[in-house]
């Protein structure tokens, strides 16, 4: 079965350090997600792709997020300097009508 | 404003009973599509059944049914016949369509999401 791929699954990194989340989205989906999860806020929506061009990062702190499609196997989600409050599950997920999330990388800043 | 709006901030239901979420939507838009997800405890977001807005009849997959009552903007979504393995969080999304077909498609977002529990 064709899936979202996310590495790394699990993240544990100091204050400060960068951190880089990938993601290779299902082959022929032209639309790829990045959402955060936690307890306190739930899902919210990061930044959305489509045919690889960036459509809305509204909801990334632009201080210290960005994220990226070098092209159409791969979407990074970059973290510098990683923040303890950055801790939360990120999701990848891609689709052209239905949309397939990710199993997640789960990160932890200490 | 809120989009998606689950009321049932958790459930409890017997097994093997049928259990209705409930999920109500906001948009002025006429092109739109409502989505159902599981997230049991291990954490991964199982896609469960989608229904476009032109969509005459109700989608089904399985044991899942969706509720689909567009003058009222609500997407219920059915499982008969409930399993333990059915506890977990449940999510309904819309994903609004601006424009001319897929790629005017817009984001998915969420409700806050329904934690069922089945008793045995």
């Amino acid at each position: 079965d064709a899936r979202v791929t996310q590495t790394p699954r699990h993240k544990v990194t100091e204050m400060g350090q960068e951190v880089t989340m990938r993601c290779q989205p299902i082959l022929g989906h032209n639309t790829v997600f990045w959402y955060r999860q936690t307890m306190m806020q739930g899902l919210e929506l990061l930044a959305y792709f489509r045919n690889r061009a960036p459509l809305d990062d509204s909801g990334m702190p632009k201080d210290r997020f960005s994220a990226e499609m070098p092209d159409a196997t791969l979407a990074t989600l970059k973290i510098q300097p990683s923040e303890p409050r950055d801790s939360a599950v990120y999701f990848c997920a891609s689709g052209t009508n239905t949309i397939y999330f990710g199993e997640g990388s789960w990160l932890t800043v200490v | 404003a809120q989009k998606i709006t689950q009321t049932q901030p958790g459930m409890f239901v017997q097994e093997k009973e049928a259990v209705t979420l409930d999920c109500t939507y906001d948009t002025s838009d006429q092109s739109y599509g409502l989505f159902w997800y599981k997230q049991p405890s291990s954490g991964e977001m199982i896609f469960l059944i989608y229904q476009g807005s032109y969509d005459e009849q109700n989608a089904t997959e399985g044991r899942y049914s969706l509720n689909f009552q567009k003058a009222r903007k609500s997407a219920n979504l059915v499982i008969s016949a409930s399993q333990l393995g059915d506890s977990a969080m449940y999510f309904c999304a819309m994903r609004e369509i601006k424009g001319v077909g897929i790629q005017g498609a817009q984001k998915l977002v969420f409700g806050q999401g329904t934690r069922l529990t089945i008793n045995p």
